[in-house]
């Protein structure tokens, strides 16, 4: 299985200031069909998970232009610009290239 | 607008069987695969299994920990996706989301469904 693994475990942040979660897994996330399937997720406190970006750096439907995603191959890098009060929670990297779909342990952000 | 609404959870004693079910609307059922995912309290997220389009056989994919007791299915006709849980331990028990798999990502929607296992 993949292991994928976040730093930090827990950030503090300030409103307005940027943060910055990494990712990284245990072997290539680039498939056989050059994709790269590596998302990140959020979760708020008693709410369900919502993707945020899918394939590294395309953020989803909805998603605020302040979170971006980077990386390629094994590291990747998930920044918020400018952080937010509703950005509190965990977020999570997922990676959707090999079965089992394995996560991040999570990093929690709070303000 | 997407929606996709689990149900089907509850109490269960150990042994026992459930199944959930995930009643969507919103996006061409058909052409998706379908996954279901758990997350235990105070756990993250876990991938549980994962059923292609009936373009792609309607193949499957289980984790490890729930292959052979747990079955995915798909009913297009309806919009709807199972998961067939047996041999139930406590284990398993977590919140059930069902989602679906777009070909780039996961799209997550319903609030999930709650099961425990315990006697």
């Amino acid at each position: 299985d993949i292991v994928m693994t976040q730093t930090p475990r827990s950030s503090l942040v300030t409103l307005g200031q940027p943060a910055s979660i990494s990712c990284r897994s245990s072997q290539s996330l680039v498939h056989s069909n050059g994709n790269t399937f590596l998302s990140w997720v959020h979760q708020r406190p008693g709410q369900p998970p919502r993707l945020l970006i899918y394939r590294i750096s395309n953020r989803f439907s909805g998603v605020p232009d302040r979170f971006s995603g980077s990386g390629a191959g094994t590291d990747f890098t998930l920044e918020i610009s400018r952080v937010e009060a509703e950005d509190v929670g965990v977020y999570y990297c997922m990676q959707a290239t090999q079965f089992p779909w394995t996560f991040g342990q999570g990093t929690k952000v709070e303000i | 607008d997407v929606q996709l609404v689990e149900s089907g959870g509850g109490l269960v004693q150990p042994g026992r069987s459930l199944r959930l079910s995930c009643t969507t609307s919103g996006f061409s059922f058909g052409d998706y695969a379908m996954s279901w995912f758990r997350q235990a309290p105070g756990k993250g997220p876990e991938w549980v299994s994962f059923i292609r389009s009936k373009y792609y056989g309607e193949t499957t994919e289980y984790a490890a920990s729930v292959k052979g007791r747990f079955t995915i299915s798909r009913d297009d006709s309806k919009s709807i996706a199972y998961l067939q849980m047996n041999s139930l331990k406590t284990e398993d028990t977590a919140v059930y989301y069902c989602t679906y798999y777009f070909g780039s990502g996961v799209r997550w929607g319903g609030q999930g469904t709650l099961v425990t296992v315990s006697s």
